[in-house]
């Protein structure tokens, strides 16, 4: 079966830097994008980017250009992302997502989630 | 970007009522929409994906119907564990966006 399985709980100054891991499982991991979303306390979900695992394109949302790194590895068919210079307004919950840019079924299958916490 | 404008912003209802969301995109999205469920403390969950096909194991009392700009998502007989928050979102272009999401309450 299909799973995308995150890292843990993280707590991190502010100005610091966090890399969240998504491993999946259960398909062809090259044949499927992973989109990022995050939804801080209380509040909707938000879209961050996505990443092609096939050939390593990325699109990011143009308020985290600059700021967020994504990733993957095909020999672990592993997703990561990276978010630097955090401040508090980043505390949130941070979900992968599996995503077929172009396909008809897309945010299928996500992660448990990790929360990143931006505390001093 | 596409904005996803989602109503209402919550509603209480009891079990057994029928239950409709509409959404609205800023843009046709032709019908690149899909709804999802989200309880506390849990990852969204797909329930409908382009307008109206039902995922996989998700019961058939939830629809989901529309086109070009206009959507609407119903459950038809609300079952006690119906009670959560669902969004709107749209997979037509990046930067993929989300309605506000629908807190469904019980009355």
């Amino acid at each position: 079966q299909v799973q995308l399985v995150q890292s843990g709980t993280e707590v991190k100054k502010p100005g610091a830097s966090v890399k969240v891991s998504c491993k999946t499982s259960g398909y062809t991991f090259s044949r499927y994008g992973i989109s990022w979303v995050r939804q801080a306390p209380g509040h909707g979900l938000e879209w961050m980017g996505w990443i092609s695992p096939y050939n390593g394109n990325r699109d990011y949302a143009q308020r985290f250009q600059g700021r967020v790194t994504m990733t993957t590895d095909t020999s672990t068919n592993t997703a990561y992302m990276e978010v630097k210079s955090l401040t508090f307004d980043d505390t949130a919950i941070y979900y992968c997502v599996r995503d077929a840019l172009g396909g008809t079924v897309t945010f299928d299958f996500w992660g448990q989630g990790t929360l990143v916490s931006v505390s001093s | 970007d596409i904005q996803m404008t989602q109503s209402p912003s919550s509603l209480s209802a009891s079990v057994g009522d029928r239950v409709t969301i509409t959404c609205r995109a800023s843009q046709t999205i032709s019908r690149h929409l899909n709804w999802l469920q989200q309880k506390p403390g849990k990852a969204p969950n797909l329930l409908i994906y382009a307008t109206s096909s039902l995922q996989s194991g998700v019961p058939s009392r939830f629809s989901g119907s529309g086109s070009e700009t206009d959507f609407n998502f119903t459950i038809s007989g609300l079952q006690p564990d119906d009670f959560a928050t669902y969004y709107c979102q749209q997979s037509y272009k990046t930067p993929r966006t989300f309605g506000q999401g629908t807190r469904v309450e019980i009355k």
